[in-house]
């Protein structure tokens, strides 16, 4: 079953805006993972986040993690054209075996 | 992309006919995976491997199996292919000893089965 729930998606906006994309999850977690797929490629990790993090940042990506409500963020800033891509959250379990667990994804358009 | 390849990159074969996707990498990880991506179901996890004939099931293992005989290569077979398996199959690896964290993901292999 699938931990992570990516809202909303899809998501489609303008050069230049601000694109936020979340996550939801259910059991307690190591870290929290995002990932970019460009179409008909592999994925691509972005960032990581542990569990006793509440944010980080890398260049225009800023990653939020609240394990309160077991949700994090992603927001990219000052989106481009080629951030156009599928977002997938990824979450590291505590219990069981150590793999993660993925998302369906929230597909991002940015418009020129 | 880790050296991490897969081959082959692209294949169309027929209902009951076996399969074999190999991936391998050029360094000595120990965590492999292999994963598949189906539209509306994001990735799931087959089977994973952590350690030289140490492998276990993922999510979806049901009509795949795995064998692991070098650190290199992670083999998946589909014993006998159904078109339920048409899909595209990534391999990934874990740089770390902790499965859990950062994966890195071959370029994938598009299967059709007919």
């Amino acid at each position: 079953s699938q931990q992570g729930e990516e809202d909303p998606q899809a998501l489609s906006i303008q050069e230049g805006e601000n694109a936020t994309m979340n996550c939801s999850y259910k059991t307690s977690i190591n870290n929290l993972q995002w990932y970019r797929q460009n179409s008909g490629r592999g994925l691509v990790h972005l960032i990581l986040i542990r569990s006793n993090e509440r944010e980080k940042h890398s260049g225009r990506l800023r990653v939020t993690l609240d394990t309160s409500k077991k949700s994090s963020s992603l927001l990219i800033t000052a989106s481009r054209a080629a951030d156009t891509a599928s977002y997938f959250c990824a979450t590291g379990e505590i219990q069981g075996a150590q793999k993660l667990v993925f998302g369906q994804g929230t597909r991002l358009t940015i418009n020129p | 992309d880790a050296g991490i390849t897969q081959s082959p990159r692209h294949k169309v074969t027929e209902t009951g006919t076996p399969v074999t996707l190999r991936c391998h990498q050029t360094e000595n990880h120990r965590y492999m995976y292999w994963y598949r991506q189906d539209p509306g179901h994001g990735l799931r996890l087959i089977h994973y491997s952590y350690g030289v004939k140490d492998t276990d099931k993922g999510e979806v293992s049901d009509g795949y199996s795995v064998s692991r005989s070098k650190t290199e290569d992670f083999l998946l077979t589909l014993e006998s292919a159904t078109s339920s398996q048409t899909s595209v199959y990534f391999c990934a690896i874990s740089e770390s000893d902790r499965g859990w964290d950062t994966q890195y993901f071959g370029p994938g292999t598009r299967l059709t089965v007919l």
